[in-house]
């Protein structure tokens, strides 16, 4: 049973315009979140975090988004740059300060030049 | 080091065969974690130990898998009698709480023939 789910496998976007990366979870008890970034032979970067009490948080040109009533996250890039095609995982955790993340399958985002 | 390594980078091992791969954590890191990462798969959670001790292997999938980090430092995580089903990318990371942020190493690709 997937607990974090990253339905889209992959996503083609122009250089330029936005990229949105989303992530469902089912696990109610899930209150903080993370995106992961994944070059090819590479481990994966953190990128952005937020915590269930905020619904919102910005980083530069990555702001992530929670719904936490639609358990539903979403990370928007904008403007989207080729070095950003990578693979994006989302992962949560069910208490604060816990290690154990869960993480999503991923989603390959390829931006075209 | 300036990040966490991990060696060897690639193992082809036959079934049945013992295996153990090595992770350096970043220094002054405490925690430290391995993942194993099926081809098309999120990372999925093994292990985590806090300096040297292992709180938590509830991931490991057998008994055939068996992790230490006995100086606090440097971890090993050894597989006996690897089965194909063991193919996969293991992960290492690290963190110092309390961030939640942990860093990747770059993963051991292991391929049981």
């Amino acid at each position: 049973d997937q607990q974090v789910k990253q339905n889209s496998p992959s996503l083609s976007v122009q250089e330029g315009r936005i990229s949105i990366l989303n992530c469902d979870y089912t696990n109610s008890m899930f209150d903080y979140f993370l995106w992961y970034k994944k070059y090819p032979a590479e481990g994966p970067t953190f990128l952005i975090s937020i915590s269930s009490i905020k619904d919102k948080n910005e980083d530069g040109r990555f702001t992530v988004f929670l719904n936490k009533s639609a358990k539903h996250l979403s990370l928007h890039i904008v403007p989207s740059q080729p070095g950003d095609s990578a693979v994006y995982f989302c992962a949560a955790s069910d208490d604060a300060g816990t290690y154990k993340y869960i993480f999503g399958t991923g989603t390959r985002l390829k931006v075209l030049a | 080091g300036a990040g966490v390594s991990q060696s060897p980078r690639y193992k082809v091992a036959k079934r049945g065969q013992d295996v153990a791969l090595r992770c350096d954590p970043i220094s002054g890191h405490v925690s430290l974690f391995w993942y194993q990462q099926a081809l098309g798969q999120g990372p999925e959670f093994l292990t985590y130990f806090q300096n040297e001790a292992q709180l938590d292997k509830s991931g490991l999938p057998s008994d055939r898998f068996f992790a230490e980090r006995p100086e606090g430092s440097v971890s090993t995580l050894k597989i006996q009698r690897t089965q194909q089903e063991d193919s996969a990318v293991y992960l290492c990371a690290s963190s110092r709480p309390p961030s939640y942020e942990q860093y990747f190493g770059p993963g051991t690709r292991l391929t049981v023939t």
